[in-house]
């Protein structure tokens, strides 16, 4: 199984919106609807922010928002706040395994 | 409020066998909903998926690791252990154990161990 594949950076300013890709294959994101999104910060543990491709767990702002298309899911964050600064990894379901995307580190600039 | 906690030894001999064990508390292992899984992340890298366990037992591995791997499962103790022999440098990593929904997404996650290993 190979990993997802992540841009290794992105960025915005306070209050902008920013997008992160996340592709695969049709053996895993594309032929699934379970893609996962996890938030870490340097020193912890990851935090899952959505799943099931757009759902958002209790607690988690709705800043943050998740789609599919085909073999890419992306991640948004809106109105981007300073503690939003943090490494971002995709993950989906392939088959009787879990695959995860290689991370994305946001920059609030 | 679910907790998972990784222990185990944060050194090990190259060539010999990794063991970690996450103990749970807060919330069944026996549970019919959940699967409990392993994760690493080796020092400044990305995450990577080890293995899942059910509470009757059935395993799921990452395919790349299946040949030195075991994970089993003590419900009686609700915990869940890691077994990973013939270790290499590139083990070293960070290890933490998860509560997960089936093999869809990890719902919670342990603090984390380091894990090194060196001679």
């Amino acid at each position: 199984q190979s990993a997802l594949t992540q841009p290794p950076s992105a960025s915005g300013s306070p209050g902008q919106s920013v997008t992160i890709s996340c592709t695969g294959t049709s053996s895993d994101v594309g032929g699934y609807n379970y893609v996962s999104w996890y938030q870490q910060h340097p020193g912890k543990a990851p935090k899952l922010m959505i799943y099931e491709v757009d759902k958002r767990p209790s607690g988690v702002p709705d800043r943050f928002s998740g789609s599919k298309s085909g073999n890419t899911a992306s991640l948004t964050v809106s109105g981007l706040q300073a503690e939003d600064e943090a490494d971002y990894y995709c993950s989906s379901y392939a088959g009787r395994n879990i695959v995860f995307g290689g991370g994305t580190k946001l920059t609030v600039l | 409020q679910l907790h998972l906690q990784e222990s185990g030894p944060g050194l090990v001999r190259p060539s010999e066998t990794l063991s970690l064990t996450c103990t749970v508390s807060g919330g069944s292992i026996s549970s019919s909903d959940y699967y409990w899984g392993w994760i690493r992340q080796p020092p400044g890298k990305g995450l990577e998926w080890i293995g899942s366990i059910f509470y009757s037992g059935s395993t799921d591995y990452n395919p790349s690791l299946k040949s030195r791997l075991t994970i089993s499962i003590d419900t009686s103790k609700n915990q869940f252990s890691l077994n990973l022999n013939s270790v290499t440098a590139a083990d070293t990593a960070v290890y933490h154990c998860a509560r997960q929904v089936y093999n869809r997404y990890i719902q919670d996650w342990g603090q984390g161990t380091l894990v090194t290993v060196s001679s």
